[in-house]
């Protein structure tokens, strides 16, 4: 079946640095979706990609669908506390579009 | 409220008994679907509700577990004879597109 595979597993940084995240997977998708959660919440949705190519920011979050359609890329520049958290990739779980298959997320940890 | 609720928030339950859990979604959301999330670990699919259509079931992990949704809107996850594997954190999202899902904050299961 489809797996999502999310790198790098955990992250610790420093205030103010850039943060780069990617998934990949063993099929096409044609939508990718970046998710943050933080403790005790569920998913939030932080950008939606739905072409090959795309490159959409989101403050100062920026998100881009590889070309092969087989990969995403999420980074985060000049980081601050409040961006701790576990950031999941996701994509249709099948063609029918029915329901959501995750990466097992990336936790990040920012220093002050 | 403006978003999808769960209750209850936390629960805890010995093996072999019977869970509800209750799922309100985003009011006007037509599509309603049930997530499980274990430590450490990204969110499997469990069920999905859309309109009238028959629920697709296919993540369901065995017949201990099913799911309604009364009226095209409430929603309650039901499993039985609860086992120590089922401890988890139960999430349940709406959707009026397909891929765009706002997650409620779940509900911690936790079974002795």
């Amino acid at each position: 079946g489809q797996q999502l595979n999310q790198s790098p597993q955990s992250m610790f940084i420093q205030e103010g640095e850039d943060v780069s995240m990617n998934c990949t997977s063993s099929s096409i998708f044609n939508t990718w979706l970046w998710y943050k959660q933080e403790p005790g919440e569920g998913p939030v949705l932080l950008i939606a990609l739905y072409k090959a190519g795309e490159l959409t920011s989101n403050g100062r979050l920026t998100a881009q669908f590889g070309i092969t359609r087989k990969d995403s890329f999420l980074n985060i520049s000049a980081s601050i506390p409040s961006d701790v958290g576990i950031y999941f990739c996701a994509g249709p779980r099948n063609q029918a579009g029915t329901a959501l298959i995750f990466g097992k997320g990336t936790t990040l940890s920012v220093s002050s | 409220g403006a978003g999808v609720s769960q209750s209850p928030s936390n629960k805890v339950t010995e093996k072999g008994k019977d869970v509800e859990l209750r799922c309100d979604p985003i009011s006007g959301h037509t599509a309603l679907y049930w997530y499980r999330q274990s430590l450490g670990q990204g969110l499997e699919f469990l069920i999905y509700f859309q309109g009238n259509s028959a629920p697709d079931k296919s993540g369901l992990p065995s017949d201990r577990f099913s799911a309604e949704r009364t009226g095209g809107s409430v929603s309650t996850l039901t499993i039985q004879r609860t086992q120590q594997e089922d401890s988890a954190v139960y999430l349940c999202a709406s959707s009026l597109a397909e891929n765009e899902q706002f997650f409620g904050p779940g509900t911690r299961l936790t079974v002795l």
